[in-house]
């Protein structure tokens, strides 16, 4: 089975600051890992996928994700924080084979202080 | 331009209404998702469904059913609605060219039963 774990709720991050989104995964083989972005009333977006490859992913708006076969982590990161990204954060993964079945996190509520 | 559409974004009903919540996407995808997304953010897949014909259940029990007649279109319909109905619907597309392709969202139906 796989899973994915967001373990914080909220993180809350003074604007201009790094800002960092936690994900961790476990899946059978090498995963397909997502990061989406929800703003107020909207339905989600894609902000980047890691597939292969380089373990450091460039997304939209500036965002990245490192991708940690090691520590099963694929934590969202930005080097400065805007208001503007004040959002619902969801990470997804997906495990190679099969029905290529996708598994969202719970969701990480981003609060970026001006 | 290529996108995702659902309507209506906002439903009031009373309890025993039959409702049909409408998706269509322009993008030629033959993957369509419905999502139900509860107030505290979770996502649950209910419907899924590969191509035109092709529907199942996902992994939140529900009392929804889908059809799939079109590529383009994947409505959901509530035949009896309920106050425990209420919530938010998320409905998505995916191109099936590769098993590791991004899901696009529409903005969602927000469904209230009294």
């Amino acid at each position: 089975a796989q899973s994915v774990a967001q373990p914080e709720d909220q993180v809350n991050v003074a604007e201009g600051n790094p800002l960092t989104v936690k994900c961790t995964y476990s899946v059978s083989g090498n995963p397909y890992l997502f990061w989406y972005v929800q703003y107020p009333n909207r339905g989600l977006q894609f902000l980047l996928k890691y597939i292969t490859g380089d373990n450091l992913v460039k997304g939209s708006y500036g965002f990245e994700a490192e991708f940690n076969k090691s520590q099963t982590s694929f934590h969202l990161k930005k080097p400065s924080a805007l208001v503007s990204d004040s959002a619902l954060y969801f990470c997804a993964v997906i495990a190679p084979g099969g029905y290529q079945k996708v598994t969202f996190g719970t969701g990480t509520k981003l609060q970026v202080i001006p | 331009e290529a996108d995702i559409y659902q309507t209506p974004r906002y439903l009031v009903i009373g309890t025993g209404k039959k409702i049909t919540l409408e998706c269509s996407q322009t993008m030629g995808h033959d993957k369509m998702y419905w999502y139900q997304q509860d107030p505290g953010m979770e996502l649950h897949l209910i419907h899924y469904s590969y191509g035109v014909n092709s529907t199942e259940k996902g992994d939140l029990s529900s009392e929804s059913t889908v059809s799939r007649i079109r590529t383009e279109h994947f409505p959901l319909t509530l035949e009896s609605a309920r106050p425990s109905h209420t919530s938010q619907y998320l409905c998505a597309s995916s191109d099936s060219e590769s098993s590791y392709n991004e899901q696009f969202f529409g903005p969602g139906t927000r469904l209230t039963v009294l």
